[in-house]
């Protein structure tokens, strides 16, 4: 069956700009996640959905980061202000309880 | 919350030779640990994972070992090959829900 998808695949912005990152999970798959991935760096959790429970933020850096989902399906994640600390991979992830996530293949963010 | 380190975080084999990743973890609860392969330019992977009922686990040259007492477990991969060279996660429960990754560890074989 279909992955995870995300798009755009890259995204070069002006510092300043707002974004959005669009993930969409396997189907069926109850939890989504966000992570960045800056340049040679670990895997930095954002922000989790799981059903229609309260969404756990507790990753987001700052308040110009936001991220909602539909129901199971389509999430998207805002960037508003963009600043060049911005800059990295954007990763999401779906699983269909806590255990194995599956990948997509990440937006590349660039803020000039 | 759950703490994960990982080491070493830069390794480099000679092709055919072995390779070990260690992570220890915080949560004596933790029950689940998976450990993910990330190519240049991919995205990561699992490649294999051990519950907390058992000390060992086998995939062909991928073996996982947990040591619960001490919480910590690692990752033997043998026979390396060059397909082998990546970033390797490991990672652990932080509550019902989430898991925790490790900084990564860039493992090189070379030929």
């Amino acid at each position: 069956g279909a992955g995870v998808s995300q798009s755009p695949s890259n995204k070069v912005t002006e510092k300043g700009k707002d974004v959005e990152l669009r993930c969409d999970p396997i189907s069926g798959h109850t939890a989504l996640y966000w992570y960045r991935q800056r340049l040679g760096q670990g895997l930095e959790f954002l922000i989790y959905f799981q059903g229609n429970s309260a969404p756990d933020k507790s990753g987001l850096p700052s308040d110009r980061f936001s991220a909602e989902r539909t129901g199971e399906s389509v999430s998207t994640l805002t960037i508003q202000r963009t600043q060049q600390e911005d800059s990295a991979v954007y990763l999401c992830a779906s699983s269909l309880n806590r255990d194995e996530q599956y990948f997509g293949p990440g937006t590349r963010l660039t803020v000039l | 919350g759950e703490n994960v380190e990982q080491h070493p975080s830069t390794l480099s084999v000679q092709e055919g030779d072995s390779a070990v990743i260690k992570c220890t973890y915080s949560d004596s609860a933790s029950n689940y640990f998976p450990w993910y392969k990330q190519e240049l330019g991919k995205r990561p992977q699992l490649i294999i994972d051990i519950r907390s009922n058992v000390g060992e686990k086998k995939d062909q040259r991928i073996a996982v070992t947990l040591n619960k007492t001490a919480k910590h477990f690692s990752l033997h991969i043998t026979e390396t090959q060059p397909e082998d060279s990546a970033v390797y996660f490991c990672a652990a429960p932080s509550g019902a829900q989430k898991l925790v990754f490790g900084q990564g560890t860039r493992l090189t074989i070379n030929p």
